[in-house]
This record gives structure tokens, sequence and C-alpha cells, in this order.
């Protein structure tokens, strides 16, 4: 039982460049979500997915994009990366209750 | 707006010691209230939470105190330890059934042996 899974662990981009970022958890949990963290601010919602097949913005959705695979999988791609999505990206899924488990999380650096 | 208020930013306290971290909301219709903690390099992990209904909730030596009236929540880690240092992180669902949640600016405390 892995939890929630998260690759890469570490990526640097060039502006402009395209990326995404993968996130899959194997605890059978309808609800996923994609936070950022960047120093100072704790982290920031920046979309979910209630369930298999439904997406919606969170707080900070700009530049981003998410994809739900399936039950499984979330995806959060980059279309053109800006240095200001310099940032740490975590993937969480949630139980029924409302406890929201986190992945390892991917460092990603854009120059 | 900020949703949540979190303070203080750091706290150092000795081994033994009881760090009291506060957290204060704005909006009544929030039901839930997590408290994470992350230790570097790592993912935020569930500590403890609490819902409206109830006061206080105490699981092993970390304690939640809920005040509805003054919107204000706070964590407290009785006899603390090294091991405790972290970065503790306040959160509200402003999401409702869908539970998004808005989190505070964190606080990182270092107990000292």
């Amino acid at each position: 039982n892995a939890g929630v899974t998260q690759t890469p662990k570490f990526q640097v981009l060039k502006t402009g460049q395209s990326m995404t970022l993968q996130c899959a958890q194997d605890m059978n949990h309808n609800s996923m979500y994609w936070y950022r963290q960047d120093p100072g601010m704790g982290l920031r919602l920046i979309y979910y997915s209630a369930s298999e097949g439904t997406t919606d913005k969170g707080e900070v959705p700009n530049g981003y994009n998410v994809s739900r695979l399936n039950k499984r999988e979330f995806s959060l791609r980059l279309e053109s990366a800006a240095p200001s999505q310099t940032s740490v990206y975590f993937c969480a899924s949630r139980a029924t209750a409302g406890e929201q488990y986190f992945g390892p999380g991917t460092r990603l650096t854009v120059t | 707006q900020q949703q949540v208020k979190q303070s203080p930013q750091s706290l150092i306290v000795q081994k033994g010691g009881i760090p009291i971290i506060n957290c204060a909301y704005e909006n009544t219709a929030f039901d839930y209230f997590p408290w994470y903690q992350q230790f570097p390099g790592k993912g935020p992990a569930l500590l403890i939470a609490i819902r409206p209904d109830v006061s206080e909730k105490k699981e092993g030596r970390f304690t939640i105190s809920f005040n509805k009236s003054a919107k204000q929540f706070s964590l407290h880690i009785m006899d603390s330890q090294p091991g405790d240092s972290a970065t503790y992180f306040c959160a509200v669902n402003s999401g409702g059934s869908n539970y998004k949640l808005t989190f505070g600016k964190g606080t990182l405390l270092t107990v000292n042996p």
C-alpha cells in the first residue's frame, strides 16, 4: 500500500517548456487534489477532482490544466512554464471522512 | 482576504514544554479544522482534526482546542520532544462537501533538547 505517489521528484524546466506531473493513489479514494507550496505561503489549492470524470478550479488555477485519467490517477500539466511556477507541488487524495493524504511532492524549478 | 490566520510564524521551546499554535478564521460556515505536520522534504501529514460540535479533541500528546464564538482554534503539544520539530499548518474546509482546504501559512516549531 504505497498511498499517494508522485513523479518526478525533481524537475528543472526552461521558460516556455511544458511538462506533466503525475499522481496516483491506491486507497480507492474518489477525491484528489493538487496544491502548490511556496515559502511563507502555506499550501494553495490549484485544482481538485471530486470524482472520476470531474475537475474544478481551486484558488490558483491560472497556467495549469488537469486530467483525472481514472479513479487512481490525477495529472497536472504546465503548458508553458513560467518562473512564477517554481514551487513544490503536492498531490493529495481524500478519504470519506475528510482526511487528505499527501504525496511526497515534486520540486519544480523554472529558469 | 485571508480566510485563516496562523500565529506565530516560528516558535522555539525546550524539551518538555507545551508549544501552542493558534489559528483564527472568518467564515462561520467552515465545518472541518485539521492540523498538518510537515518535516523538511516531505509531504504534509494529518495530525489531528476537529469539527465545530466539540470544543476539544486529544490524540496522544496533541490537543486541539476550539472556540466557536471566537472563531479560533489552537494546537497544543504536551511534553514536546525534539522529534516534534517540524512545520505545522492549520487548515479550514472552505469547500463544503468537496473539502477544499485553505491552509494557514505555517508555524516552524523547534524543540531544543
